[in-house]
């Protein structure tokens, strides 16, 4: 596709229950990166790939984050056992791999945990 | 101190003027400087990106990049309604790609 595609669009879980977040970068772009944005804040970095390889997972909250990019192109954050605090938005981002190429973003995931 | 700080806002402009937004930035060794537009409800839109100081247009839009005062700004010349919306001023530091936020400055353009 020509832009980043997340899915879904709106994700409502219970607490407790495990989700998993699909992003698809642009074609062709190596960096890969997952923000989460809560309302009314910038976003907040989370974790960044290049190709396979997961370089920064500095942002991610707890150890029931985890995301992954087995075949240096899809990737998927899964949060387990979610909790209400982690209701947010959740934004992919690609870029080409040269250092201060811009980010383009995907429509974004909306959590709701109940 | 936040590393990346914006004016929250919001501006507010008539129709036709220019907006005028500003960003300061914590690290100076940042290197490159992003704006995006996000819409509510929406993800963030690329506008505009500088590299070196001085000034970078696009159209209506121009980036300014000023590093010994660590500071970067957008202007919004003859401002329309539809550019009513939150800008975010985005850093990026030495060879992290890891990109830091301001939390936004809500501009609205007034008929």
């Amino acid at each position: 596709g020509a832009g980043v595609s997340q899915s879904p669009r709106y994700k409502v879980a219970k607490r407790g229950q495990d989700v998993a977040l699909r992003c698809d970068p642009i074609s062709g772009h190596v960096s890969l990166f997952w923000y989460q944005q809560a309302l009314g804040q910038g976003p907040e970095f989370l974790t960044y790939f290049q190709n396979e390889a997961q370089l920064d997972k500095s942002g991610l909250p707890s150890d029931r984050f985890f995301a992954e990019r087995p075949e240096g192109s899809v990737s998927t954050l899964k949060i387990q056992r979610t909790q209400q605090e982690d209701s947010a938005v959740y934004l992919c981002a690609s870029s080409l791999l040269q250092l201060n190429q811009p980010q383009h973003f995907g429509d974004g995931t909306r959590l709701s945990i109940l | 101190q936040k590393e990346v700080e914006q004016n929250s806002g919001p501006l507010s402009v008539p129709e036709g003027a220019i907006a005028s937004l500003n960003c300061t930035y914590s690290d100076r060794g940042s290197q490159s400087f992003f704006w995006y537009r996000q819409y509510s409800g929406k993800s963030p839109e690329l506008i505009m990106f500088i590299y070196s100081n001085g000034d970078k247009e696009d159209g209506r839009f121009t980036a300014q990049l000023n590093k010994a005062s660590q500071y970067v700004s957008l202007l919004i010349r003859d401002s329309q309604p539809s550019d009513s919306a939150t800008y975010l001023c985005a850093v990026n530091a030495g060879n992290n790609r890891k990109l830091i936020w301001g939390l936004g400055t809500s501009l609205a353009v007034n008929p």
